[in-house]
């Protein structure tokens, strides 16, 4: 059983359009992220939710919306995308806070804008 | 910014050889944790060591934390083919982030 998933794994379309990420884990955790690995693996929190509430929202372009609605699950959806939105964007959870824990991961959605 | 810096950023050695990688960061922490990633794949998380830990084993793994110097270092013993990866550090404060370092690809020669 996958704990923490993510789809699609592979994204591909244009700039201007507006594109979905999901994420679902299983592991009853309290609090989901997205975090976006650019080209040089560089890896940046974007979005955390704790029992589907926003707790942190870095720098992150209002393009971005993240949804929570339930907090078994995490969506990002970006709109009118730009070519610097390439990268790979991973979802991860943890159970409480992560000043007191690890951050589980899931295996990650990259986004290709053309 | 607490967010951590490994060193070196690429690390190539003979398969058997023990392999160590550096973490420095710059603000109090909770914990530090290491992350190994596989080539297109996500992060798996592999130890984790408190601020009021000074050193920690799992396996091959051995991890350090010198707070007075606001560092970290993960020895891996007796590299395997599989131990080929990226490894990133990771430190959580007090604000409920976890921030990664930029990582050390490890490459173990055959």
């Amino acid at each position: 059983d996958t704990a923490v998933s993510q789809t699609p794994k592979y994204l591909v379309t244009q700039m201007g359009n507006d594109k979905s990420i999901k994420c679902e884990q299983n592991l009853g955790h309290d609090t989901m992220y997205w975090y976006k690995q650019d080209s040089k693996k560089f890896l940046k929190i974007m979005f955390s939710y704790n029992n589907k509430e926003l707790i942190i929202n870095e720098t992150v372009p209002n393009r971005f919306s993240p949804k929570s609605p339930d907090k078994a699950h995490l969506n990002l959806h970006i709109n009118s995308l730009e070519l610097g939105d390439s990268a790979v964007y991973f979802c991860a959870s943890s159970q409480g806070l992560v000043n007191t824990g690890e951050l589980f991961f899931g295996e990650g959605s990259r986004l290709t804008v053309l | 910014s607490q967010q951590g810096e490994e060193d070196p950023q690429a690390l190539s050695i003979q398969e058997g050889e023990n392999a160590t990688m550096n973490c420095s960061y710059k603000t109090s922490i909770n914990n530090l944790q290491w992350y190994r990633q596989n080539s297109g794949r996500g992060l798996v998380h592999l130890i984790l060591i408190r601020s009021n830990e000074r050193e920690k084993h799992s396996g091959r793994l051995r991890v350090t934390l010198d707070t007075s110097k606001k560092s970290s270092s993960l020895l891996i013993t007796a590299s395997r083919a599989a131990d080929t990866a990226s490894y990133f550090c990771a430190t959580a404060g007090r604000d409920d982030k976890i921030i990664f370092g930029k990582g050390t690809r490890l490459h173990i020669l055959p």
